[in-house]
């Protein structure tokens, strides 16, 4: 157990929705990033966020945005989704920049 | 560019046989290094990392990777390899520009024959 949680870990929504996955960080760890996961693709960087603020954004489209909260949990909001959004969603803290990252389980989103 | 190339895609080997999986990076400077391994539907574990010093490092589950800045490799080892680590490996490093930035690999598929 990586002490990184999200939920939900199972997600089936229709096209053209828009869903929220949330992960709660390690404690005391202050960056949370966001992956995306799909068998084309690969793992795929999004974003970053630190104490709250963006730090660096990946490959992460205009339907999707993000934000870590004051108590240090993040939320990846995704809309207008696509057949090709499905895919594991991962997201991860680290105590600092540069330290090495502690994944979460994961969100399965599969949209029909 | 900052890039990490894992060269081999899928590799297989039989159990009780040693592994080598390479891991090569694009950067000016030495990076922070890490080796993670996804197991199916589960999330990334961290292996072991580098950061400086000694370039042998030591990780988890009894594997280990070496830091060689001549090749811009940081490959992992494992002497005896077990039915359990069939899984996914990824390589990732962190470079420093401006801000700190991940990079990982694509992965290296293992699959362990009985």
């Amino acid at each position: 157990d990586s002490g990184v949680t999200q939920t939900p870990k199972h997600l089936i929504t229709a096209t053209g929705q828009r869903v929220t996955l949330r992960c709660s960080p390690r404690s005391g760890d202050l960056s949370v990033y966001w992956y995306q996961q799909s068998l084309d693709q690969g793992l795929q960087f999004l974003i970053q966020y630190y104490n709250g603020e963006e730090r660096a954004k990946g490959n992460i489209l205009e339907r999707f945005s993000a934000q870590q909260f004051p108590d240090l949990h993040s939320e990846l909001n995704l809309s207008s989704l696509e057949l090709g959004d499905s895919a594991l969603y991962f997201c991860a803290s680290s105590v600092a920049g540069g330290s090495e990252q502690f994944f979460g389980p994961g969100t399965r989103l599969t949209v029909l | 560019a900052q890039s990490v190339t894992q060269p081999d895609i899928h590799i297989t080997v039989s159990e009780g046989a040693s592994l080598e999986l390479r891991c090569n990076y694009s950067y000016g400077a030495t990076p922070y290094l890490f080796w993670y391994v996804q197991s199916p539907g589960q999330g990334l574990q961290l292996l072991l990392k580098y950061f400086s010093g000694d370039t042998l490092v030591q990780g988890i589950k009894g594997f280990e990777a070496e830091f060689k800045r001549s090749q811009s490799s940081f490959n992992l080892r494992k002497p005896s390899v077990h039915w359990s680590d069939a899984a996914e490996y990824f390589c990732a490093v962190v470079i420093t520009s401006g801000t700190y930035k991940y990079i990982f690999g694509t992965g290296t598929r293992l699959k362990v024959l009985a």
